[in-house]
């Protein structure tokens, strides 16, 4: 069975700290797909990044950082000196190989307001 | 320009009427999907759809519909069977499967009266 869970429910934090929304995922296959998306008030969900699970290395673009752990079963969000425009409901989601292979899984989301 | 429009974005509808969400895309997407999300919760899957003429079940495809005639377009009906419609509907296409970022279009909040 593939779930994901994102346990904080909401965020706030003040114009230019930092923030990290955590992501645990669970799945019994071997090869899977982890992605973050962001769902600003508009509604459109905007894809921020896919991860394999072969590649664990960590990836930045920009203020964005994603910290990939395969041992604890994370896919941690990192927003460096947040801003206004960052505010959103973010959704981490999975994809596997096995059965369901075109399904992806969502967590429930993190809704972040930054504060100016 | 490329994406994905669904019409329309706001729809009502009376308790027991069969109402049909539109969803197009010009990605050349072979893959389609339609997600419900209610509030406080993550987006759970309807149908998807890999390529024309063939549609499959997800995890709440009871009281909805779909057909794939077209590879540009993937309509979902809601039907008086649906206990519970009123939601936010969301569709997606991606190149080929789940495994591949899918784009979103805006949505359609269908409300029952």
């Amino acid at each position: 069975a593939q779930k994901v869970t994102q346990a904080q429910t909401e965020i706030s934090v003040v114009e230019k700290e930092d923030v990290t929304l955590d992501c645990v995922y669970e799945t019994r296959d071997t090869t899977y797909y982890l992605f973050w998306y962001k769902q600003p008030p508009s509604g459109e969900l905007v894809f921020l990044i896919r991860r394999n699970s072969f590649d664990e290395q960590n990836e930045i673009s920009g203020r964005y950082s994603w910290n990939f752990q395969k041992s604890t079963s994370s896919f941690n969000f990192t927003i460096t000196a947040s801003q206004v425009v960052d505010s959103a409901v973010y959704f981490c989601a999975l994809s596997g190989l096995g059965t369901g292979a075109n399904n992806l899984f969502f967590g429930t989301g993190t809704r972040l307001t930054v504060i100016p | 320009d490329g994406g994905i429009t669904q019409s329309p974005k706001y729809l009502f509808r009376k308790e027991g009427q069969n109402v049909t969400l539109s969803c197009e895309q010009n990605l050349n997407h072979d893959a389609m999907y339609w997600y419900r999300q209610d509030p406080g919760q993550g987006l759970r899957l309807i149908y998807y759809s890999q390529i024309v003429n063939d549609f499959q079940k997800g995890d709440i495809a009871e009281g909805y519909s779909v057909s794939r005639e077209k590879k540009e377009s993937f309509p979902l009906t809601v039907t008086s069977a649906q206990k519970n419609p009123t939601a936010f509907y969301l569709c997606a296409s991606s190149i080929t499967s789940g495994r591949d970022e899918q784009f979103f279009g805006p949505g359609t909040r269908l409300t029952v009266l």
